[in-house]
């Protein structure tokens, strides 16, 4: 079955940790995204790739990383220098500009402790 | 700058009655509208989308319909149905902008009573 995934479901870290989330898809989707859900808001964009080696700044990017090396995966560093990183991050990916609907993976909880 | 507005963070409506959700928005760039269903600890699910080109669009029990005069859009769900009960995040964007960046609202919260 084509889709996104992402690991873990949850996930817990000791701030001033570096902590890096998974997201995989296959679907053969040229553009990923990662997003940040907070409660009571909607999605904030952290980062997105249009294609291989190749990314750019959402409006919140400090504090994250990522890379794209393979079409397939995007992985979001969540580093020691974001200042409150308890959050619900997603995935998503699109065909790519001008096709703009994305589709989401299931997301991943990540609670610094 | 909140682009992308629901002004509604909650709806309450009765299993079989229609139930409408609001969106608004201030960029007259946006050109493609998007509406998300969104279950607690899981990712959105894509439900309709819409272009400016257009005025209505439906799909099954669900119909989107765009203002551009207003910088409105709505999503009308007949009838709804207690599986309905979710967060519902409108979503817009500029194609034309080439990027494939989605500008979020906040959401509503649905509820649908047996």
């Amino acid at each position: 079955d084509g889709g996104i995934t992402q690991s873990p479901k949850y996930l817990f870290r000791k701030e001033g940790q570096n902590v890096t989330l998974s997201c995989e898809q296959n679907l053969n989707h040229d553009a990923m995204y990662w997003y940040r859900q907070d409660p009571g808001q909607g999605l904030r964009l952290i980062y997105y790739s249009q294609i291989v080696n190749d990314f750019q700044k959402g409006d919140i990017a400090e504090g994250y990383s990522v890379s794209r090396e393979k079409k397939e995966s995007f992985p979001l560093t969540v580093t020691s220098a974001q200042k409150n990183p308890t959050a619900f991050y997603l995935c998503a990916s699109s065909p790519g500009p001008p096709a703009d609907t994305q589709y989401f993976g299931p997301g991943t909880r990540l609670t610094v402790l | 700058d909140q682009q992308v507005k629901q002004n509604s963070p909650s709806l309450s409506v009765q299993e079989g009655r229609i139930s409408i959700l609001n969106c608004d928005y201030t960029n007259s760039m946006f050109d493609y509208f998007l509406w998300y269903k969104k279950y607690p600890a899981e990712g959105p699910t894509f439900l309709i989308s819409i272009s400016s080109i257009k005025d209505k669009n439906e799909d099954g029990r669900f119909t989107v319909f765009l203002n551009k005069s207003a910088k409105h859009l709505s999503l009308h769900i007949v009838p709804s149905q207690p599986g309905d009960s979710a967060v519902y995040f409108c979503a817009a964007s500029m194609p034309r902008s080439n990027t494939g960046k989605l500008i979020f609202g906040q959401g509503t919260t649905l509820q649908v009573k047996p």
